[in-house]
């Protein structure tokens, strides 16, 4: 049972607009949200990340917003580009927690 | 600085075969794990080590195996391999055990269990 929901599974956006992926927990006890790209047959990496004292963190055109009531984070890609395309995965750990646990995944494509 | 890889790329097995996945990182980190990556899944742990000599079950260690008997080292081992353990599998290394530290992962290895 997946800890972190996440969704859409796929989504396909213009070049220039914007992604949007959620993502839901349940365990209020998470302490960091990691954001993590992946392109094909390439390991995952960390994008970007946010703890929850924190309602938004923004790194260039992707930013996290977090809503600690209800439980729930989001991915924005601004200005999406081709090299954008590529799964998106969400993350949850708890504090001194190494283990991550990971939504399903997210597979944007930006068409030009 | 190689950072985290593994051998082999790819690999075919037959039902009952046993194989050893190789990770290995050059960056001295402490905390190195093992995912599974299914499709509509996401990444599942298997097992994960905090030290040399320290390994831990993860969420899905049924079938494998685990030692770390070096900083730089983290082998997988599947002792009679399943169909069920098709999969694309990613190891992982931290600096950290503080749960913020960012995971680097391998390039992964393809697995197919006839």
């Amino acid at each position: 049972q997946q800890q972190v929901k996440q969704s859409p599974q796929s989504l396909i956006v213009q070049k220039g607009g914007i992604s949007i992926i959620n993502c839901a927990y349940e365990n209020t006890a998470f302490d960091y949200f990691p954001w993590y790209q992946q392109f094909p047959g390439k390991g995952p990496a960390l994008l970007i990340a946010i703890r929850p004292d924190v309602s938004e963190k923004k790194e260039g055109r992707f930013t996290i917003s977090f809503n600690k009531s209800a439980k729930q984070f989001s991915l924005h890609i601004m200005d999406s580009q081709p090299g954008d395309s590529a799964t998106y995965f969400c993350a949850a750990s708890f504090l001194n927690d190494y283990k991550l646990s990971f939504g399903a995944g997210t597979t944007v494509t930006v068409r030009a | 600085n190689a950072g985290v890889t593994q051998t082999p790329k790819f690999q075919v097995l037959k039902t009952g075969q046993s194989m050893t996945l190789q990770c290995a990182q050059d960056m001295n980190h402490e905390y190195m794990s093992w995912y599974r990556q299914d499709p509509g899944m996401g990444l599942r742990l298997i097992h994960y080590s905090v030290g040399a000599g320290i390994t831990d079950q993860g969420e899905v260690p049924n079938g494998y195996n685990v030692s770390r008997s070096t900083t730089e080292d983290f082998p997988l081992r599947l002792l009679s391999a399943a169909p069920s353990q098709t999969s694309v599998y990613f190891c992982a290394s931290s600096y950290g055990t503080s749960g913020q530290e960012t995971q680097y992962f391998g390039p992964g290895t393809r697995l197919l269990v006839l």
